[in-house]
């Protein structure tokens, strides 16, 4: 069973625009959440990750919000470029060691 | 450094035929990881090499799968009498395993699996 659900499936945003993906997950033990952006051809590649003892977490235009009593994390692209047009997967583990439990992902289009 | 490496990137065979593949590490991380990516969909965990303890065979789908890993080094993923079912992308991870620390997984490029 999909023990992390991610939507929207696809999205497209002007450039400039906010690009906003959504998870929930229902196991409590995760505790490492994860979100790797992948190009067409290649290995999905970490971007950003928080763990649940903080609501926040900002590099970049890419920051993680995180609720913890709702059980839902989110991945918002501030000033979303072309250059961000790839396919984003949250995940959740548990700790170090363990695998990553995926979304299905969601394929961000940024148009100019 | 380099990172993970796979072969072959592609791969086409026929039904019911077995097929082999390769996994190179990033040198010195202790943890790999194999993971099937479906056309449309997330990636599902498959199996997991952590040092010299018993892999976790878990999310193996059927007794078809199979994989080893020697030492810390290279892992193959055996898929015996390929179905059709079994195209997909395989991505093997492989990570440090840094106690208390965030376990970054990283990816290769995954080789592309088609049964015809």
């Amino acid at each position: 069973q999909q023990q992390v659900k991610q939507s929207p499936q696809s999205l497209i945003v002007q450039k400039g625009g906010i690009s906003i993906i959504n998870c929930a997950y229902e196991n409590t033990a995760f505790d490492y959440f994860p979100w790797y952006q992948q190009f067409p051809g290649k290995g999905p590649a970490l971007l950003i990750a928080i763990r649940p003892d903080v609501s926040e977490k900002k590099e970049g235009r890419f920051t993680i919000s995180f609720n913890k009593s709702a059980k839902q994390f989110s991945l918002h692209i501030m000033d979303s470029q072309p250059g961000d047009s790839a396919t984003y997967f949250c995940a959740a583990t548990i700790g170090a060691g363990y695998a990553l439990n995926f979304g299905k992902g969601t394929s961000l289009l940024v148009t100019p | 450094g380099a990172g993970v490496s796979q072969s072959p990137s592609n791969k086409v065979t026929e039904k019911g035929k077995d097929v082999e593949l390769r996994c190179d590490p990033i040198s010195g991380h202790t943890a790999l990881y194999w993971y099937r990516q479906r056309l449309g969909q997330g990636l599902e965990f498959l199996i997991y090499f952590q040092g010299n303890s018993a892999p976790d065979k878990s999310g193996l789908p059927s007794d078809r799968f199979s994989a080893e890993r020697t030492g810390e080094s290279v892992s193959t993923l055996t898929i015996q009498r390929t179905q059709q079912e079994d195209s997909a992308v395989y991505l093997c991870a492989s990570s440090l395993v840094a106690s208390g620390g965030q376990d970054t997984q990283y990816f290769g490029p995954g080789t592309r699996l088609t049964v015809l």
